[in-house]
């Protein structure tokens, strides 16, 4: 059974950084890309960025280009996104997913609540 | 960028009905169109992707169809478990998702 098991919810003060992990089970880590996606304040989603586990390449919007950076540890079969310079429009709810053979993201994490607050 | 728009954000039906929703891109994503559902919890599931194609999974009371820029999500005999959001998703260029569809119980 394929599993994301996402860190659980944070509460981090303005200008601070944060690193969110998902941790995966039930399938080979280094076959498929992880993808992020933002969701703020229960509206839509918001596609962040996808890391290939297999050679750490990254494709990414634009829009979080300098505020998230995605890694990945092999050994741990765990992918990690970063962000940084966090600001209240960062609280919000980040979704790993794990991207399918077609284009399309076949199974999400849990969620990770972010929270930025003085 | 390529956007999606979901021009109903909330749908009301009753159980057993038929229900459509609709999702439209801003040019041709040649198919490359995948539906999610999130139940009020947050959790995700993949219902549908490229169109009409069914998840592992998935109930057969839900199916996809479109072309070009315009998309639907059908749920047929609509059941109590279908209660979520619905959004749609372009998987053509990069990834852009649309504003989601709520459905409630009348």
């Amino acid at each position: 059974e394929v599993q994301l098991q996402q860190s659980g919810p944070e509460l981090v003060k303005p200008g601070a950084s944060v690193k969110i992990s998902c941790k995966t089970s039930g399938y080979t880590f280094t076959e498929y890309t992880m993808q992020w996606v933002k969701q703020s304040h229960g509206k839509s989603l918001e596609w962040i960025g996808g890391i290939n586990p297999n050679n750490g390449g990254t494709s990414n919007n634009q829009k979080f280009k300098g505020k998230a950076t995605l890694t990945v540890d092999k050994s741990s079969s765990t992918a990690y996104m970063e962000l940084r310079s966090l600001t209240s429009e960062d609280s919000a709810v980040y979704y790993c997913a794990r991207e399918g053979y077609d284009e399309h993201f076949d199974y999400w994490g849990h969620g990770t609540s972010l929270t930025v607050s003085s | 960028d390529i956007q999606m728009t979901q021009t109903t954000s909330s749908l009301s039906a009753s159980l057993g009905d038929r229900v459509t929703i609709s999702c439209r891109a801003s040019q041709d994503i040649s198919n490359y169109l995948n539906w999610y559902q999130q139940k009020p919890d947050g959790t995700v599931k993949l219902l549908i992707y490229y169109t009409s194609r069914l998840h592992s999974g998935v109930p057969s009371r839900f199916s996809g169809s479109g072309s070009g820029t315009d998309y639907s999500l059908t749920i047929s005999n609509l059941e109590q478990e279908d209660i979520a959001t619905y959004f749609c998703q372009q998987s053509y260029t990069l990834y852009t998702f649309g504003g989601g569809t709520e459905l409630e119980i009348k």
